[in-house]
């Protein structure tokens, strides 16, 4: 499996513009995660989905965030309008869920860079 | 609120000697831990992990330790390598959130 990947790795875009993310999980997976990382707060989670339906997202930081995911393959995170400070590193992560003893791993995508200037 | 917390932003080691990175939990509910590693320019990758029903598990260099009565774990790293210089983050498996991650730095 080649992972889960995510497109585009850099995004520059100017302020007030609608920015996508994408994201495709590792197949077979039933969750899948959205997490931003700064260095302020590290790693935040923002959203995640259980055979993709949203099962929290109380970390998406306002209501210019917003996530999809309209089939098993594949998952959205878009910002519109997006602002400066919404510049950080955007991974999206699958696993398969709680397993023997609680184990629960998780693997992320390389990340979205994203820029807002 | 933050229920996994690492209150170490940063830690610097010489190589060869031991690495320890602190990891500190506030729901006592929690029975799974694990790590992740993240180089620059890439996605988190799973390290090593531990179960409550254990106070240690060891994978190499590597040694995850859970004190569960002062809901701290530890992760050792010994001997400590150039390579091992990462951003290294714990996280509760009943929880999807990870710590904020601390930044080892092992010097040749």
């Amino acid at each position: 499996d080649a992972g889960v990947i995510q497109s585009p790795r850099h995004e520059v875009t100017e302020m007030g513009q609608e920015v996508t993310l994408r994201c495709k999980p590792i197949s077979g997976h039933d969750y899948l995660f959205w997490y931003r990382q700064t260095m302020m707060r590290g790693l935040e989670l923002l959203i995640y989905f259980n055979n993709n339906v949203p099962i929290d997202d109380s970390g998406m930081p306002e209501d210019r965030f917003s996530a999809k995911m309209p089939n098993a393959s594949f998952s959205t995170l878009k910002i519109q309008p997006s602002e400066p400070r919404d510049s950080a590193v955007y991974f999206c992560a699958s696993s398969g869920g709680i397993t023997f003893l609680g184990k629960n791993i998780q693997y992320f995508g390389a990340g979205t860079r994203l820029s807002v200037l | 609120d933050q229920q996994v917390k690492q209150n170490s932003p940063s830690l610097s080691v010489q190589e060869g000697r031991i690495s320890i990175l602190n990891c500190d939990y506030t729901n006592s509910m929690f029975d799974y831990f694990l790590w992740y590693k993240k180089y620059p320019a890439e996605g988190p990758t799973f390290l090593i992990s531990i179960s409550s029903i254990k106070d240690k598990n060891e994978d190499g260099r590597f040694t995850v330790f859970l004190n569960k009565s002062a809901k701290h774990l530890s992760l050792h790293i010994v001997p400590s390598q150039p390579g091992d210089s990462a951003v290294y983050f714990c996280a509760a498996s009943n929880d999807m959130r990870f710590g904020a991650g601390t930044r080892l730095t092992v010097k040749p």
